[in-house]
């Protein structure tokens, strides 16, 4: 199955714009999702698909992709934003009944 | 809005079986089309999919652990359930249950999830 890799540490000013991303082959074909876990909590998923977010994520979140790589961006972060963010997709094989993988993780602190 | 639950034995000894289940609420596990999933995470790492089953009552796996991993559902409790074969300590690991969904074959998520449980490999 595919791999997605992350960089395992991103910065950002309180208020300024971070962009998070995960690379991988599948990402040619798929889109990824996003999900947010903070310490001692279950993910939470806040980015699926081209770019749709759930109810009460906050609209500063946004996803994108190009070529292989997706993109989480936050727009104006904010402290409650710092916290271990990992992408996922499936993969190539099983069309219906897909592979999933999940990238390394990226722990987001804000300064 | 479904809402999901683990439970099972926190701690297993070396070259057994790991059980856990998943109970469904908000909703019927029979109904729509969801991949009911589980999901690992060991200390300070990553996630890893372990597998799911399709709401059809079809299965897959995680090469990586597809010789050791079972995954079943109980329609009549709503509830799924993973079992994991000869663990060793590499097993350790928060255990979630997660319901996913996936549009069009191009894009699979997980939602919501449970709380995750830890199941500790240990004589």
């Amino acid at each position: 199955s595919s791999e997605l890799t992350q960089d395992p540490a991103v910065s950002v000013a309180l208020g300024q714009t971070v962009r998070i991303t995960c690379q991988g082959d599948s990402l040619r074909n798929f889109y990824a999702s996003w999900y947010q876990q903070k310490p001692g909590q279950a993910p939470v998923l806040v980015i699926y698909g081209k770019n749709n977010r759930p109810s009460g994520i906050p609209d500063r979140f946004s996803g994108s992709r190009s070529g292989n790589t997706a993109s989480l961006t936050i727009t104006g972060a904010q402290a409650e934003d710092e916290a271990d963010y990992y992408c996922n997709s499936r993969d190539s094989s099983g069309n219906h009944l897909p592979y999933v993988v999940f990238g390394g993780g990226t722990k987001l602190t804000v300064l | 809005q479904a809402q999901l639950q683990e439970s099972g034995p926190g701690l297993v000894k070396p070259s057994q079986t790991l059980s856990l289940t998943c109970t469904v609420s908000g909703g019927s596990i029979s109904s729509g089309s969801y991949y009911w999933s589980w999901i690992r995470q060991p200390a300070g790492k990553g996630l890893e999919w372990i597998g799911h089953i399709y709401t059809s009552g079809s299965t897959n796996y995680n090469p990586s652990l597809k010789r050791r991993v079972t995954i079943s559902v109980d329609t009549s409790k709503n509830q799924f359930s993973l079992k994991l074969s000869s663990v060793t300590a590499a097993d350790t690991a928060v255990y979630y249950c997660a319901r996913g969904e996936m549009f069009s074959s191009s894009f699979l998520w997980f939602d919501p999830w449970g709380q995750g449980t830890l199941v500790t490999v240990s004589s």
